[in-house]
């Protein structure tokens, strides 16, 4: 069974903190990584998709690095707002499956207090 | 931005009732998927359907459950007879190839 893991489960920060979280992941038959904000009541919306070893991406003041040798991927936001508040999911997709189905991790829900 | 909508928004049935729910993907995306998580787990993955054909389920995907694509448009999950372990949000999915998957807002179904 294929389990991905994430942690903290919550985390409250301040305004302009920065802060980062992980998520682990299986290391054999790797095909890509994805990460999600989900804020309540809306959709969850993709972030990143990160496929190679050492990728590092960046939109805004958010930025995701990949270990796919080690099986993690981490988070970071600079300067957290309060509209950073959200869940933040990452989502496995394994190499030979049929599709690209997604296993999720059980998410991050940060807090941003003004 | 072209999004992924769904309905209804939630949805209370008894034990037993059949429902639908109902999505409609983006328009030019060509893979379909539904996922579900139960308050307090983490989102699963039900169903991956593409070229008008399931093409993959995971076991939780038994024979209560079924899709559909009727008209070119809409995308729908029906559970036949549903259970109170049916009771979770519901997620609809689509992409445009192997990749970044785009979600609805899902359905809450409440199974009483």
């Amino acid at each position: 069974i294929l389990n991905v893991e994430q942690s903290p489960q919550s985390l409250h920060v301040q305004e302009g903190d920065s802060t980062n979280f992980t998520c682990s992941f299986p290391s054999s038959n790797f095909y890509a990584l994805h990460w999600y904000r989900w804020e309540t009541a809306k959709s969850p919306e993709a972030l990143f998709v990160m496929t190679l070893n050492g990728d590092e991406k960046k939109k805004g003041r958010i930025s995701a690095t990949l270990n796919t040798k080690e099986g993690y991927s981490y988070l970071y936001i600079k300067g957290s707002q309060p509209e950073d508040s959200a869940t933040y999911l990452c989502a496995f997709n394994a190499l030979g499956g049929a599709t690209n189905k997604l296993i999720f991790g059980t998410g991050t829900l940060l807090a941003v207090q003004p | 931005e072209p999004e992924v909508t769904q309905t209804p928004s939630h949805q209370v049935t008894q034990m037993g009732q059949e429902v639908i729910l109902r999505c409609v993907p983006i328009s030019n995306h060509l893979y379909f998927y539904w996922y579900r998580q139960i308050l307090g787990q983490k989102v699963e993955f039900l169903v991956s359907f593409y070229n008008n054909e399931i093409s993959e389920k995971s076991e939780i995907f038994d024979d209560q459950f079924s899709v559909e694509r009727p008209d070119g448009s809409n995308f729908t999950l029906k559970i036949r007879s549903t259970k109170l372990e049916d009771s979770a949000m519901y997620f609809c999915a689509s992409s445009e190839a192997p990749g970044t998957q785009y979600f609805g807002p899902g359905t809450r179904l409440t199974v009483l």
